[in-house]
Order: C-alpha cells, then structure tokens, then sequence
C-alpha cells in the first residue's frame, strides 16, 4: 500500500511569489490534513479536507489556502509569500470518520524556502 | 487558550537503558493523546495513542501513561535502541461525533541515544 506522497519535496521561491503544493494520501482515505513545520513554531495545524470540504481550519492567513480534488488528492496554496514561510509543509492523510480514527499518516513534506 | 505538549527539549539516554518522555497538557477535552516519532528528514510517524477515558497502553516497546489528575502524558520505551532517536511529539486530538477533528502538537522532545 504507497504511503502519503507529497510533491516536490524542495522548493525555492522569491517574496511576493505564489506556490502550490501537493499531496496523494494513502489509498481509502478521505481526509486529508495539512501542517507548516517551523523551528520556532512546531507543527501547526492549517487545514483539514474531508469529501472536497474544508472541515477544519487553524490559524493562519487568508493567504493559505487548499482544495481537495474527488480522489482526495489535495493542493495546498501559498499566496504573496513571506519569508516568514519558510518551512517544512506536511500533509497528513487519515480514513477521515468515525471515533477511533486517531492514526494520521504523514508524508516526508515539502520544503518551501522563501529567499 | 489550547496547550499541549509541554515538553523537556533533549532527552539522553543510554543504549539498553529505558527512556521516559513526559509531556504536560492543559485541555481537559480531548478525546485522544497520541505520541508520534520524527526522524531526521521524516514526517511524524504515529507510534501509540491513548483515550482520554483510560490510565495505560501497551504497545511493542513502548507504554503511554496518562494522569488526568495532573495533566500529565508519558512515553516510555523499553530497552532504547540507537534507531529510537528521533524527536518524539505528544499531541492531543478531539473527535466530536458529527464534526471535524484535527491534531494539536507539542513543541517535541529530541531523543540522543549513547552508545
């Protein structure tokens, strides 16, 4: 069974540029998370698709935003980047119901430098 | 505010020895705490998890305690091996029943094994 695949694994960009990344989750799943990983911050919840609906939402800027396709694939985007944005993005991949779906299954990430 | 994952940020241990991870949390809401695993250019992998209406969890090598009583999680893995090293996240996930959920993350424990 392939594992959460995130796509590209590096990226540079300049300020004021936009980006989008991507996540397959594991085959089944349906919801799919994403998190910025920063060595400030730790890992911050930004978003979570479930049936190509946002169903949760943390907080962050208007300028992150996401979509879930119907295979469940996932994009997330990055509007007029900061430097401040420069992180490790994972996405985290998860059945998506029921009480005991606690298990979320991470991809390697991308990392996004803003330069 | 939501708080969780109060943790020490190294831990050192030798080889062979048990490890003990503890973590702090402030929301009594939650409905699962988890322990995950990061290693060096990985997502977090999800290692055990506990329901906030239990005390212990037994898993391969390793057992979650929870006091609810003082807010306090622990990891402990039996016997530390060199590939134990990694940085190890409590985080907590509430599951409503017709809602969404997402994770709240610690700030991470780093585990150093000595050989």
């Amino acid at each position: 069974k392939a594992g959460v695949t995130q796509t590209p694994r590096y990226l540079i960009k300049t300020r004021g540029q936009q980006v989008t990344l991507s996540c397959s989750p594991i085959s089944g799943h349906r919801s799919v998370s994403w998190y910025q990983q920063t060595p400030g911050q730790g890992l911050q919840f930004l978003f979570e698709y479930f049936s190509e609906t946002q169903r949760n939402k943390g907080n962050f800027p208007g300028r992150f935003s996401g979509r879930q396709f119907s295979n469940s694939r996932s994009e997330m985007n990055v509007s007029t980047l900061e430097l401040g944005d420069s992180a490790l993005y994972l996405c985290a991949s998860s059945p998506g119901q029921g009480a005991g779906d606690t298990e979320a299954f991470f991809g390697q990430g991308t990392r996004l430098t803003v330069v | 505010g939501e708080s969780v994952g109060l943790h020490l940020p190294t831990l050192s241990v030798q080889e062979g020895d048990n490890s003990i991870i503890n973590c702090a949390y402030s929301n009594s809401a939650s409905d699962y705490f988890i322990w995950y695993k990061q290693e060096s250019g990985k997502g977090p992998q999800f290692i055990i998890d506990i329901r906030s209406n239990m005390d212990k969890r037994q898993g391969q090598r390793v057992t979650v305690l929870l006091n609810k009583t003082v807010k306090h999680l622990s990891l402990q893995i039996a016997a530390t091996q060199p590939g134990d090293s990694a940085v190890y996240f409590c985080a907590e996930k509430r599951i409503p029943w017709s809602s969404a959920s997402k994770i709240i993350f610690g700030s991470g424990t780093r585990l150093s094994i000595r050989p």
